[in-house]
Parts: C-alpha cells; sequence; structure tokens
C-alpha cells in the first residue's frame, strides 16, 4: 500500500516571500504520479501541479514549482512570490499509472499568508 | 464548460438513517471518484466509477455503495448511518482513460451531518 506524509501540520508567511512545503512518499512501484491539490476555505479542491515519476524534470507552474527527488521519495512544493489568495490547505497526493483514479491524500499543510 | 456539480449542498441526517448523495460530471468525463474528508482521517478513497463499472474500491463498509448511470452522473449511498459517518463528501470526474492526460476535477463538495 501506498502512502503520504506531510510533516509540516501548518505553515506561515509573509507576502511576498518563498514558501516550501514537505511531502514525503512510500511505494514499492516504480511508475506513478504525484500531484499537489489546494483547498481555500471555500473547499474546493484545485489541482496546483502534477509531476510524472518517469520524468526527471520537475515540474512547474508560474509561480509554482516541484523538487521531485525519486530516490529519496521526496516530493515537495515551492511556491514563489506568495500571494494572499495562497492561503489554503495544501495536500500533497499519489496516484499509481494503471489501474483506478485512485488517489492517496496526505494529511495536509495549511498555509496561512499574511499581508 | 462546466465543473463538477454535487446535490445537495448540505445534508443532516440522524442515526440510523440512509442517505443518497449525486455528483455530476463535467461533460464528456466518464470516470466519477468519491472521497470522504474528516479531520481526523483525511481525504479518504471511497470508490470509482468508469462507465457504469466499479473499477476500484477503498477500505470502506458495505453500507457505503455507488452506482453509476450511462449518462456517468454518479450516486453514492450511506446506509444506517453512524455518527463518525459526518464528512465532506467529495466527488471527481475525469476522462478515466490513459491516465498521462487526465486530471481529476473534484466538485464542491457535500457537508454530511449526522445527529
Amino acid at each position: 500500500a501506498q502512502t503520504v506524509t506531510q510533516s509540516q501540520p501548518e505553515m506561515s508567511v509573509q507576502e511576498a516571500e518563498t514558501v516550501t512545503l514537505s511531502c514525503t512518499y512510500d511505494t514499492s512501484e516504480s511508475n506513478y504520479y504525484l500531484f499537489w491539490y489546494k483547498q481555500p476555505p471555500s473547499r474546493q479542491m484545485i489541482l496546483v501541479i502534477r509531476q510524472e515519476a518517469y520524468k526527471q524534470q520537475n515540474a512547474t507552474e508560474n509561480r509554482f514549482s516541484v523538487n521531485f527527488q525519486k530516490a529519496a521519495k521526496s516530493f515537495s512544493l515551492k511556491i514563489s512570490d506568495s500571494q494572499l489568495g495562497d492561503t489554503a490547505m495544501y495536500f500533497c497526493a499519489f496516484a499509481l499509472i494503471q489501474g483506478a483514479q485512485k488517489l492517496v491524500f496526505g494529511q495536509g499543510t495549511r498555509l496561512t499568508i499574511n499581508p | 464548460k462546466a465543473g463538477v456539480t454535487q446535490t445537495p449542498r448540505y445534508l443532516i441526517k440522524t442515526r440510523g438513517q440512509q442517505v443518497t448523495l449525486s455528483c455530476s460530471p463535467i461533460s464528456g468525463h466518464r470516470s466519477v471518484s468519491w472521497y470522504q474528508q474528516t479531520p481526523g482521517q483525511g481525504l479518504q478513497f471511497l470508490f470509482e466509477y468508469f462507465s457504469e463499472t466499479q473499477r476500484n474500491k477503498g477500505n470502506f463498509p458495505g453500507r457505503f455503495s455507488g452506482r453509476q448511470f450511462s449518462n456517468s452522473r454518479s450516486e453514492m449511498n450511506v446506509s444506517t448511518l453512524e455518527l463518525g459517518d459526518s464528512a465532506l463528501y467529495l466527488c471527481a470526474s475525469s476522462s478515466g482513460l490513459a491516465f498521462s492526460t487526465d486530471t481529476q476535477y473534484f466538485g464542491p463538495g457535500t457537508r454530511l451531518t449526522v445527529l
């Protein structure tokens, strides 16, 4: 079974700062996907970024980028130039390539961006 | 394109009752997954339906069941409600095909309270 661990329950930074959220996972599979989802107070889950395990290049989406270390089973999210609208719960998630659409989520990190 | 819709948004039930939640996926999507979100257990996968067939199931008791209709709309049913079933129930839709080109889009959720 796969597990996902987010060791930072809460984080808080000032607007415009850079923040890094940590995620580690455990799997014996070699082909999988990793995701970061954002859940703002509205509770709508939004995909932030995804990474295919077979790609060595780290994924980036505007101000969001990941540091994917496959051997260490680590998948951190970096948010640059943080904005007030980035305040949300952030969930790291794992899914196998083959099989159903089953996401395994970490416990989440509550990120607060202060003005 | 309309997003994933879930009805109702809020429900209050009493122990022992049963409840049915509905999810309408994005047009063209054939896969619907259901998740339960609670403060204690976090986000947990319930089951996934693809083309009217349950393709995968999480570790939930048989009181939790679901189905999918020919138009891809899905329902989940919880019978003999327990206090611990109080949660936010999220559904997500995707094409359900090649995962590398697939993204799960989440609905706003149904908040179920069991008294």
